[in-house]
């Protein structure tokens, strides 16, 4: 079965280092998305993308932020000046086309020190 | 956000059915139902989808009031494997999904 795969599993970080997680989206699909998990919360959505640019995003994703679609199969997160605040499980999704199933991955977990 | 309203948590024994509702009085009219579960230490997983009509597919089924304010997912038969937060979630057409707290489904073997 087709999967979204996500790496790394973990990133230990010090604030106000940039990190970049990356996603490989399953191969037809045309909707990538991130969304965050700090540690017993719920999942909130960051952004959305599509045709090479975003679509949507929300308010938590801010300047410190980017997306990026650097060749056919990669998806990445870019942020720029971590803060502790950051620490999250990030995960990717992707979905063939609007309004069907969305595939997870497993998730990055991302932990500023 | 489109607003939903589960159910904090709910138990179930094992291999009985369990019935998860929802509430969602503000639903417009092209705001797909979505149902999604996170098993622990994992990433979300669909669980099922509809517009108007009920759905099954072979994870559960979906049953929509004729007006679309609330809706129920149906396990058939629950499984230790189910244990798990079960979100339903309008989407809004953009496809962005926005997560409530869910339903923490608690099975009882």
């Amino acid at each position: 079965e087709p999967e979204v795969t996500q790496t790394p599993s973990h990133q230990v970080t010090q604030m106000g280092q940039e990190v970049i997680l990356r996603c490989v989206p399953i191969s037809n699909h045309l909707y990538f998305y991130w969304y965050r998990q700090i540690l017993g919360q719920k999942v909130e959505f960051l952004v959305s993308f599509y045709n090479n640019e975003i679509s949507e995003k929300s308010e938590i994703f801010d300047d410190q932020f980017s997306v990026e679609r650097p060749d056919g199969s990669n998806f990445t997160l870019k942020i720029r000046s971590t803060k502790l605040e950051d620490s999250a499980m990030y995960f990717c999704a992707s979905s063939e086309v609007r309004s069907t199933e969305a595939f997870f991955g497993q998730g990055t977990r991302l932990t500023v020190v | 956000d489109a607003k939903t309203t589960q159910p904090n948590s709910m138990e179930s024994n094992e291999e009985e059915p369990v019935h998860l509702p929802c509430n969602h009085s503000t639903i417009s009219g092209t705001d797909y139902i979505h149902w999604y579960r996170q098993l622990p230490s994992q990433g979300p997983e669909y669980v099922i989808h509809g517009l108007t009509s009920n759905v099954n597919n072979r994870m559960a089924s979906l049953a929509i009031a004729e007006d679309r304010k609330s809706s129920t997912l149906i396990l058939h038969r629950a499984t230790l494997r189910d244990a798990a937060v079960y979100y339903c979630i309008l989407e809004t057409g953009a496809n962005n999904l926005f997560f409530g707290t869910g339903t923490r489904l608690t099975v009882i073997p």
